[in-house]
C-alpha cells in the first residue's frame, strides 16, 4: 500500500539559510499534519492541514510557513535556520472520511544545520 | 508538567518475556488512545488504536484503556528481538482538531 513520502529524506543547511520540505500524503487522505522531533523527545506538533486550509497551529515558530496544494502534497517552509532547527520533521496524513482519523506518517526528513 | 508522561526507560528484556508499556495523562478530555513503534531513524508506525476506555488485542499486542485512572497499556507477549524499538503513546487533541499528543516514547530492547 502506498505509504506517506516525503522529500528530501535528509537536508544540510548552514545557519540563516531557507530549507523546504515536501510532504506527499497517502493518495485520497484530505488532511496534513506536520511534527517536529527533537532528539531523543517525542513528536511536537506544528501545524495542519484540511482541504488545503489551515486546520490547526502549534508551536510553530513565524520563520516557519507552510501551505497545502490542490494535489493534497504540503511544503514546509523554514527560513533564518538556527541550530535548534536540527531535528527529525515528519509529515503524517489521515482521511476525514474515516471513522477513526488516524494518522500515517512518513519516514521524516532529517534537518541538519550547521 | 507534560499532558502526557510515558517513562523513557530503557527498558530491556529477554526473548520471548512479556512487555508492559504504560502512559498516564492528565486531561479526562482525552478519547482516541494510539500506540505508535518508532525504530531508529524512522517514522512513527501505528500499532493499536483505541477509542475511550477498553481492550483491544490484535495479535501478540493487547492495549488496553483506564480512563477512570487516565492510564493506558500495551502489552507485547512472546517479545521478539524484532520488537527492540522505541514506543510511542499518543492521543488526541480534544480540541478535536486531530493532532496528537505524544508520551516521551519508552526505548525496548529485546535480547535473543
Amino acid at each position: 500500500a502506498a505509504g506517506v513520502i516525503q522529500s528530501p529524506r535528509h537536508l544540510i543547511k548552514e545557519k540563516r539559510e531557507t530549507a523546504t520540505l515536501k510532504c506527499y500524503p497517502i493518495p485520497r487522505h484530505d488532511t496534513v499534519y506536520w511534527y517536529q522531533q527533537g532528539p531523543g523527545q517525542d513528536p511536537q506538533f506544528l501545524i495542519s492541514f484540511y482541504e488545503k486550509m489551515q486546520s490547526d497551529k502549534g508551536s510553530i515558530p513565524d520563520r516557519f510557513s507552510a501551505q497545502q496544494f490542490s494535489d493534497y502534497h504540503s511544503e514546509l517552509n523554514m527560513s533564518s535556520l538556527e541550530l535548534g532547527d536540527s531535528a527529525l520533521y515528519f509529515c503524517a496524513s489521515s482521511s476525514s472520511a474515516t471513522d477513526t482519523d488516524t494518522q500515517y506518517f512518513g519516514p521524516g526528513t532529517r534537518l541538519t544545520v550547521l | 508538567q507534560k499532558e502526557v508522561e510515558q517513562d523513557p526507560g530503557p527498558l530491556s528484556v529477554p526473548e520471548g518475556a512479556i512487555v508492559s508499556l504504560n502512559c498516564t495523562y492528565s486531561n479526562s478530555a482525552f478519547q482516541y488512545f494510539m500506540w505508535y513503534r518508532q525504530y531508529s531513524r524512522k517514522g512513527p508506525e501505528l500499532l493499536m488504536y483505541t477509542y475511550s476506555s477498553g481492550n483491544k488485542e490484535d495479535g501478540r499486542f493487547t492495549a488496553q484503556v483506564d480512563k477512570s485512572s487516565k492510564y493506558i497499556s500495551l502489552f507485547i507477549r512472546d517479545s521478539q528481538p524484532s520488537d527492540s524499538a522505541t514506543y510511542l503513546c499518543a492521543m488526541d487533541d480534544p480540541g478535536n482538531t486531530g493532532k496528537l499528543i505524544f508520551g516521551q516514547g519508552t526505548t525496548l530492547q529485546v535480547k535473543p
